[in-house]
This record gives structure tokens, sequence and C-alpha cells, in this order.
């Protein structure tokens, strides 16, 4: 609907698996980012890739390891998490990094890890 | 620490009704952009109203207004005319460079 797609939309996975979440975004924008949404808990911004450069990491673990390989793509790959990682982890993109410029979200992977 | 307030965990409006959900925030910084965004159930977010905290004129978007007053650091938002598809969390952002500061939500409904 908003032009940035997320997959899976659903994920399991055990403490000692490694897995990846994929971000897809078809409009042309040049900046990317990770939140996590926890229940009853602000958004918190993860990471953000402009022109497929890292420019801000919020102290995010390192068991969480971003890959932006072009400006349409964005992965996050997941290994050893623990099982407050569980959450709904979502994806953004906006045209540039401008502050005015608005982010167009994905529809969430929902992530538990058992 | 630069955090987004919101104190109203749930809110609900009958049909036709105006609602108004808070916000509050705290930075020490001068120029950002503060937004609310929209999450239906199992959609996706999407945004609603932005002001620039340099603009004193308050955003208005159709039936969606904010409050804006800059030395309270406060950002309401305003929903005229309630319809039943604007049930939803209603999250209050700001940004600052690259960095994205979200509330905790407010949860509407929105009761026919």
């Amino acid at each position: 609907e908003t032009g940035v797609t997320q997959t899976p939309r659903h994920l399991v996975m055990g403490m000692t698996n490694k897995k990846s979440l994929k971000c897809e975004q078809h409009l042309g924008h040049n900046a990317m980012y990770w939140y996590k949404q926890s229940a009853k808990k602000p958004l918190e911004l993860m990471f953000v890739y402009s022109l497929e450069e890292r420019v801000e990491n919020n102290s995010v673990p390192s068991r969480f390891s971003p890959e932006c390989p072009n400006s349409s793509h964005l992965f996050l790959h997941l290994h050893t998490l623990q099982p407050e990682d569980s959450a709904l982890y979502l994806c953004a993109s906006s045209q540039g990094l401008g502050q005015n410029y608005e982010q167009y979200f994905g529809p969430g992977t929902r992530l538990t890890v058992t | 620490a630069q955090t987004v307030t919101q104190s109203q965990p749930e809110m609900s409006v009958q049909e036709a009704e105006t609602v108004t959900l808070s916000c509050t925030y705290d930075t020490s910084e001068s120029d950002y952009y503060l937004f609310w965004y929209k999450q239906p159930p199992s959609r996706q977010m999407i945004l609603v109203i932005r002001q620039e905290a340099y603009k004193q004129q308050n955003a208005t978007e159709n039936r969606f207004s904010v409050n804006f007053q800059k030395a309270a650091k406060s950002f309401s938002l305003k929903i005229s005319d309630s319809q039943l598809g604007d049930a939803a969390m209603y999250f209050c952002a700001y940004r600052i460079h690259n960095d994205m500061r979200f509330g905790a939500g407010t949860r509407l409904t929105v009761k026919p």
C-alpha cells in the first residue's frame, strides 16, 4: 500500500538461529530505516541508511546486522537473538535524509524469539 | 534524553465528534519537525500531518489539525468530524537531523 514491502511477515526463531529480514521500496527513495516496535513502548530507531551508507546506528546490539546493497533494498540479519528481541520490526524509506521528508513504512515483520 | 510523551494510552470518540490527542516532547534543539502518524489495525503506518518547528502557523490537513505550542513543547492533534476509519494507533514523533523519536502511541476508538 505504501510502496514498501517486507518479508517475511511473521518469523519464529530460536536463540541459536540465523535469519534475515528483507525490506524493499518501490518509491525511488534514497534513505531507508529500521525500527523496532515493542508492545506499549515507543518505536525505536535502529539504523538509518542514505544512498546505501549507514549514517545512524542507535546503540543497537551487534546481534542485529543491517545491510543495504542498493537504495531499494535493506536487510536486517539476525543471529543469537534473545527473547526480549521479540517485536515488530518496521522498515521505512524517505526521499532523502532531510528532517521534513515523510517516511513511508512497510507492514513490518512480527518476530518471535523462542 | 530527548523524549516524546503521549499521556493518553487510549481515547474514545463518538462518530462525527471532535477529539484531541495530546503530545509533549523534550528537546533542546530549535530546528526540528514534528509528525503525527496513524497505524490502523494490521495496516501500515501512514503520515497524518507534519509541522516545522520554525513555523508558527498550525498545520492543517482536511479534518486533521494541530495545536503547536513551541514554548510549552506541546503538539496536540485534533480530529474533527471523526469517522470510523479514524480508529487506529496514533503516534507523535519529532525528527532532529537523522534522529527520529516516537511516543508510545494513543489508541483511538471511534464509536458509531
